[in-house]
């Protein structure tokens, strides 16, 4: 049962450099998300997706894109990483019934930029 | 923009102990989440709230929502070391009801409970 998963795991990049982070989910869920954790700032929203080839921003999406070409796929491009991009980042898919909604994290990639 | 404040932001007790974890806002959600992340792995879903004054229980922890909505709670009972983990609350605001895996998260609570 793989349910969300993100790749890579680890990532060190230079400043300047663009790369792609990816995430796929198995459940067929509508919903998808990427979130950034930082120490002492709980997760903050980058970019949402409430289907292929919807997409919009969240609370911090400045140096970030994204696309969903399909329900499975949803990845995350840094265009030009800066330091400021160091950070641990999540993909979650999610469901919804009335008011219950339950979002499913992959296990993160921590991102460094040097 | 919706804001959560969680606190406290660190916790050491020891096993046995008893302990609550705050979360508020001045804004009113929809519903109210709490997660528990273990090292390197993301956020697992514990309960979600959704009625004001709600409460919930899952064995030794007690989940309460605020009766305006706006504030929750966590509290364990005895707690033990597997315990141990940082804690996250998650208020979703969608009007409609989902917030389509938009959640505004608290800076979370880091919990260590010492045999």
């Amino acid at each position: 049962n793989a349910g969300v998963t993100q790749t890579p795991k680890f990532q060190v990049l230079k400043t300047g450099q663009s790369m792609t982070l990816q995430c796929a989910q198995d459940m067929n869920h509508e919903y998808m998300s990427w979130y950034r954790q930082d120490p002492g700032m709980g997760l903050r929203l980058i970019h949402y997706s409430v289907g292929a080839g919807i997409t919009d921003q969240g609370e911090v999406p400045n140096g970030y894109n994204v696309s969903r070409s399909t329900t499975e796929d949803f990845p995350l491009r840094l265009l030009s990483a800066a330091p400021s991009q160091t950070s641990v980042y999540f993909c979650a898919s999610s469901y919804s019934f009335g008011l219950y909604e339950k979002l499913f994290f992959g296990s993160g990639t921590q991102l460094s930029v040097l | 923009t919706q804001l959560l404040e969680q606190s406290p932001q660190f916790l050491s007790i020891q096993e046995g102990e008893n302990l609550t974890v705050y979360c508020n806002s001045s804004s009113v959600f929809s519903s109210l989440q709490w997660y528990r992340q273990e090292p390197g792995e993301g956020p697992v879903l514990l309960v979600t709230v959704v009625t004001g004054g709600e409460v919930k229980k899952l064995k030794r922890l007690t989940f309460q929502f605020g009766d305006a909505r706006k504030d929750s709670s966590l509290h364990i009972t005895a707690a033990q070391p597997g315990d141990t983990g940082l804690y996250l609350c998650a208020g979703a605001g969608g009007a409609g009801g989902t917030s389509y895996g938009k959640l505004t998260f608290g800076q979370g609570t880091i919990l260590t409970v010492h045999p």
